[in-house]
């Protein structure tokens, strides 16, 4: 079956602009996760949903980062009047429910702040 | 509060020999798992291998292998009969079994290049 698509896979932005980052999960996974990564780090995480609501939000690093899951299935990462320092690999994953299952991970999108 | 520690900063290994990659943890929680990721050039986090902290027997999956020492609070793995692929960045990870937080905590990351 498909796995975790995300996109796009790349994304060159201009200081101060809007962006959004898509990620569509594995079928039929109730969880999804929205990890950050840095070059040279491991991946950093920075909220996640049980279906439609947000679980635990306590990774984003500020209010310009948003992320939405309205149906369940496809997430959105929204980050506003982005920053250099946002530049980075964002990371999604799923997994079958809350405690069972690992978590799969998707291609990541490649962030560049210029 | 987790926290992943991977310390080894780069390793070779001749192919088709066996090669360990090390990971110490530290957590409050009682029930936890342990996961191994591979990060190839291409960016993808692949998932290797899983440990449950409450499982008696070492983890194996065909040519991976998880030495796992409870009270040494250590998760290394172990790739046999390395191939050139294995070239990549091997990430080790951890999360909590209870409660409602089931975020990854990831460590640094450990490069592991394979020799022909």
């Amino acid at each position: 079956g498909a796995g975790v698509s995300q996109t796009p896979s790349n994304k060159v932005t201009e200081k101060g602009k809007y962006v959004e980052l898509r990620c569509d999960p594995i079928s039929g996974h109730t969880a999804l996760y929205w990890y950050r990564q840095s070059l040279g780090q491991g991946p950093e995480f920075l909220i996640y949903f049980q279906g439609t609501g947000a679980a635990d939000d306590s990774g984003l690093p500020n209010d310009r980062f948003f992320a939405v899951r309205p149906e369940g299935s496809v997430s959105t990462l929204k980050i506003q009047r982005t920053e250099r320092g946002d530049s980075a690999v964002y990371l999604c994953a799923s997994s079958p429910g809350t405690h069972a299952g690992t978590q799969y991970f998707g291609p990541g999108t490649r962030l560049l702040v210029l | 509060a987790q926290k992943i520690t991977q310390t080894q900063p780069g390793m070779f290994v001749q192919e088709k020999e066996a090669v360990t990659l090390d990971c110490t943890y530290d957590t409050s929680d009682q029930s936890y798992g342990l996961f191994w990721y591979k990060q190839p050039s291409s960016g993808e986090m692949i998932f290797l291998i899983y440990q449950g902290s409450y499982d008696e027997q070492n983890a194996t999956e065909g040519r991976y292998s998880l030495n796992f020492q409870k009270a040494r609070k250590s998760a290394n793995l172990v790739i046999s009969a390395s191939q050139l692929g294995d070239s990549a960045m091997y990430f080790c990870a951890m999360r909590g079994l209870t409660g409602a937080n089931s975020k990854l905590t990831f460590g640094k990351g450990i490069t592991l290049s394979v020799r022909p």
